[in-house]
């Protein structure tokens, strides 16, 4: 079992509704990445933050957008929900020795996931 | 075409069976990672690689660099092991995960 925990596991909101969902990293890592997992399909990468700050974003809307505390947990908040937007959200937690992806890292670590039903 | 190619996208075998999993890559990567995913959706990493080949357990993976194409390897199969294999490649410009589509293992006893 990894040390990376998300919360809530289960959420249910209607279309327009934002949502809030909650990462909390390995102990010592400074690297949170966000991904949305369709029913059948792969991750898809939505953000990374390394040190608080947002440091690569994938083809999301900016209504998708996310923070990082000085603890390094992380936060994932999407406004105005679609139907399209139920799926399962992942967190991965990593420690990243200069925020680049070469510049050194350890290996990544998944919180269990937020399935996410838009009705 | 996808980023990070795996094939098979399903694959069968019965208890005991020498298991691979392919995974071609056409981007530049830092890092190449192998990942399970059970249902209910937890994803467990396997190995991160860079080069060469790591072992643990039944599980082996290697990574030629050149060619752009990494194998995950499960010797004496076993029922327990049916999950979603994944294979995903870390990015040279910040830490992002391109991800494979998965292949979904199912061992018979």
């Amino acid at each position: 079992e990894t040390g990376v925990t998300q919360s809530p596991t289960h959420l249910i909101k209607t279309r327009g509704q934002q949502v809030t969902l909650r990462c909390s990293s390995q102990s010592g890592h400074n690297t949170v990445s966000w991904y949305q997992q369709a029913l059948g399909q792969g991750p898809q990468f939505i953000f990374q933050y390394y040190r608080e700050e947002e440091n690569g974003r994938g083809n999301f809307p900016p209504r998708f957008s996310g923070l990082q505390f000085p603890n390094y947990s992380s936060e994932l908040n999407v406004n105005a929900l679609e139907l399209d937007d139920s799926a399962l959200y992942l967190c991965a937690s990593s420690l990243d020795f200069g925020g680049q992806g070469n510049s050194g890292h350890t290996e990544a670590f998944f919180g269990q996931g937020t399935r996410l039903t838009v009705v | 075409k996808n980023e990070v190619e795996q094939s098979p996208q399903n694959l069968t075998a019965q208890e005991g069976e020498f298991i691979t999993i392919n995974c071609s890559y056409s981007v530049g990567i830092s890092a190449l990672h192998w990942l399970q995913q059970h249902p209910g959706g937890g994803i467990v990493s396997l190995f991160m690689l860079s080069s060469g080949k790591k072992k643990h357990g039944r599980l082996i993976a290697t990574i030629n660099i050149q060619e752009k194409h990494s194998s995950l390897h499960i010797t004496a199969s076993h029922p327990r092991d049916s999950a979603v294999y994944i294979c995903a490649a870390r990015g040279t410009s910040y830490g992002k995960l391109t991800f494979g589509q998965g292949t979904i293992l199912t061992v018979h006893p």
